[in-house]
């Protein structure tokens, strides 16, 4: 079974600072999503990053998948009250499950105004 | 442009009952998946079906769990009976295609508890 391990679990913040979640596996995936799932919805795609060493922008978000396409990170600058949610990494076409995703276990954002 | 509707919201059941929810996916999307979240966890996937026709049911528990997509549409998932560790959220997606990399659209999911 391949796992996706997130760090940290929680993490509570004051709006306005930055912080950056981790993603890591020791298996390598073909792509690496990220999602935010706010309560009692479903999660939300927010990023696909394909090619190792890969780094995207999405506003104040920045994603980088790692060289090997072992690990992911996400970077938020400046964090709101509305960057509050569950943020999720999911990984893709790893050797042993070709063709679904398999998601870590999460990272709660809080962000306090 | 609708996103993917789910039935019910919210279901309380007792051990050994019988369950069922109910997806709709967007309109056009040809593959649609089933995912359990426990609490504290991320989805995990139970089905996958492209069409009308099952493309992974590797981690649904077939003693217990079935599920079905009449005419490539609308899917119900079962479970007969229940067992205390059911109790979660389950996910409904939908993708127009079905590579892992195509975006795939959740509902906002139906919170199953067991007691």
């Amino acid at each position: 079974t391949q796992l996706l391990e997130q760090s940290p679990q929680f993490l509570s913040i004051q709006e306005g600072e930055n912080l950056t979640v981790y993603c890591n596996s020791s298996s390598v995936f073909s792509s690496l999503q990220w999602y935010r799932q706010e309560p009692g919805e479903g999660p939300v795609l927010l990023v696909t990053v394909v090619t190792g060493g890969e780094v995207k922008k999405l506003k104040r978000l920045t994603f980088q998948f790692g060289d090997a396409r072992k690990d992911s990170s996400l970077h938020i600058t400046a964090a709101q009250t509305g960057d509050t949610g569950l943020y999720l990494c999911a990984g893709g076409g790893s050797s042993g499950s070709a063709r679904q995703l398999t998601f870590g276990s999460g990272t709660q954002l809080t962000v306090l105004p | 442009e609708a996103g993917v509707a789910q039935s019910p919201r919210y279901k309380i059941i007792e051990k050994r009952q019988s369950v069922a929810f109910w997806c709709n996916p967007i309109s056009g999307h040809a593959t649609l998946y089933w995912y359990q979240q426990i609490l504290g966890q991320g989805p995990k996937l139970l089905i996958q079906f492209q069409n009308n026709g099952v493309v992974d049911d590797s981690q649904l528990p077939k003693d217990r769990f079935s599920a079905e997509r009449l005419k490539g549409v609308d899917s119900t998932l079962k479970i007969q009976p229940a067992k205390l560790e059911d109790s979660a959220v389950y996910l409904c997606a939908s993708s127009p295609g079905q590579l892992f990399t195509d975006t795939q659209y959740f509902g906002p999911g139906t919170r199953l508890t067991v007691l």
